[in-house]
């Protein structure tokens, strides 16, 4: 399957644990992009990453997120101490030069 | 700055039924335009896209939209659904050249047998 693959599908933290959500993107795809999905809202835009540098982070919170796309590995989106409010599914995309992006299955983290 | 509206969260229709979901886009300057669906518990995958050319646009599996410029919208349209089509439709938006795509609230589209 050479689609975009997200791990793990769902991940269970307590508050103040860190989460880490890895995605591989499409084969020949070099742009990564992290969306977050809040319940009963549509998607919203968090970061825009090529391989080693992060593009465009607009929609990232100031603290405890982080990303980023090694030359070797998947991308990683990184949350410290997790709080209740970053229950959410996370996605994310890639694509080639262009426009059109496609997307995983996503990782649901849920924050007891 | 870019937004999108869809206007109906649930639209609920009978089986073989036609269905419009609605979309309408703000933007100052120029657009591509998208409809993703999500079936339950996965995820979003294009449904289609507008980019340039021919402004109504089609899907494999029976459903398009037309994007009306003067309107600012991108309604999608089936004139048959099927219980498989029980689905979150999503319209998004991104500018020309931009990186992050907007997306509306999605619209929950619940085929009755």
């Amino acid at each position: 399957n050479a689609g975009v693959m997200q791990n793990p599908r769902h991940l269970v933290r307590r508050r103040g644990q860190e989460a880490r959500l890895r995605c591989s993107p499409m084969k020949g795809h070099s742009h990564v992009y992290w969306y977050r999905q809040l319940p009963e809202e549509g998607l919203k835009f968090m970061v825009y990453l090529q391989k080693e540098n992060i593009i465009d982070e607009s929609g990232m919170p100031k603290e405890r997120f982080s990303a980023e796309f090694p030359k070797e590995g998947p991308s990683i989106l990184r949350i410290q101490q997790v709080v209740r409010g970053d229950s959410a599914a996370y996605f994310c995309a890639s694509s080639e030069e262009g426009n059109i992006q496609y997307f995983g299955a996503g990782t649901r983290l849920s924050v007891l | 700055a870019q937004s999108v509206t869809q206007l109906d969260s649930q639209v609920p229709v009978f089986e073989e039924a036609p269905v419009e979901l609605r979309c309408n886009y703000s933007s100052s300057v120029s657009v591509y335009l998208f409809w993703y669906v999500q079936y339950p518990n996965q995820g979003l995958q294009l449904l289609l896209k507008y980019l340039s050319g021919s402004t109504l646009v089609e899907s494999i599996n029976g459903f398009e939209a037309e994007f009306n410029k003067s309107q600012t919208s991108f309604h999608l349209r089936k004139p048959s659904v099927h219980i498989s089509d029980t689905a979150e439709y999503f319209c998004a938006v991104i500018v020309t050249g931009a990186n992050n795509l907007f997306f509306g609230t999605g619209t929950r589209l619940t085929v009755i047998p």
